[in-house]
């Protein structure tokens, strides 16, 4: 079974600038969750998607939005970047059915810099 | 609102020996998961064990088990016979049943050196 994907890898940008990133999620999970990880504040949940709809969100600025589409696929935007965006982004997937026992898999992250 | 607390920024272990990581955990939930990550230096989360708040039994994987004490809200992993493959960060992390769904919450990590 393939794991969870996220293109690009690595990306630059500049500040005003925006970005999308991408996650295709293991074959059959239907939730897609999104995380920002910086070294000052750690790993900190954006948002998380289940069959299309987004069930939660975490406190980060309306410039930082999501998506997700039919075959679960999900995309996140960060529009009019500012420095403090430069982080490593993660996408995890589960199948979405018990917030208690699912098992999230993390994909290899796109590094985001901000210049 | 929930806390994971690991306490330990960075930890030394002698190869072949085995090595406690602690995580101390805060929540009103009766009913959660505890997870623990390991991300190299690569920087891909990669999961190694979970503990579910009603399981009776200690978790095991392979090499890692989950020293759970639920009346202390402690979930410590330990890997015995630590490998030089092993140095990495490791994070404890969790989510509730009722709070948050599937925001999962996680500790500020501590860094694990090998020493061959």
């Amino acid at each position: 079974k393939a794991g969870v994907t996220q293109t690009p890898r690595y990306l630059i940008k500049t500040r005003g600038q925006q970005v999308t990133l991408s996650c295709s999620p293991i074959s059959g999970h239907r939730s897609v969750s999104w995380y920002q990880q910086t070294p000052g504040q750690g790993l900190q949940f954006l948002f998380e998607y289940f069959s299309e709809t987004q069930r939660n969100k975490g406190n980060f600025p309306g410039r930082f939005s999501g998506r997700q589409f039919s075959n679960s696929r999900s995309e996140m935007n960060v529009s009019t970047l500012e420095l403090g965006d430069s982080a490593l982004y993660l996408c995890a997937s589960s199948s979405g059915i018990s917030a208690v026992t699912d098992t999230q898999y993390f994909g290899p992250g796109t590094r985001l810099t901000v210049l | 609102a929930q806390k994971i607390t690991q306490t330990q920024p960075g930890m030394f272990v002698q190869e072949k020996e085995a090595v406690t990581l602690d995580c101390t955990y805060d929540t009103s939930d009766q009913s959660y998961g505890l997870f623990w990550y390991k991300q190299p230096s690569s920087g891909e989360m990669i999961f190694l064990i979970y503990q579910g708040s009603y399981d009776e039994q200690n978790a095991t994987e392979g090499r890692y088990s989950l020293n759970f004490q639920k009346a202390r809200k402690s979930a410590n992993l330990v890997i015995s016979a630590s490998q030089l493959g092993d140095s990495a960060m490791y994070f404890c992390a969790m989510r509730g049943a009722n709070t948050g769904g599937f925001k999962t919450i996680f500790g500020a990590g501590t860094r694990l050196f090998v020493k061959a």
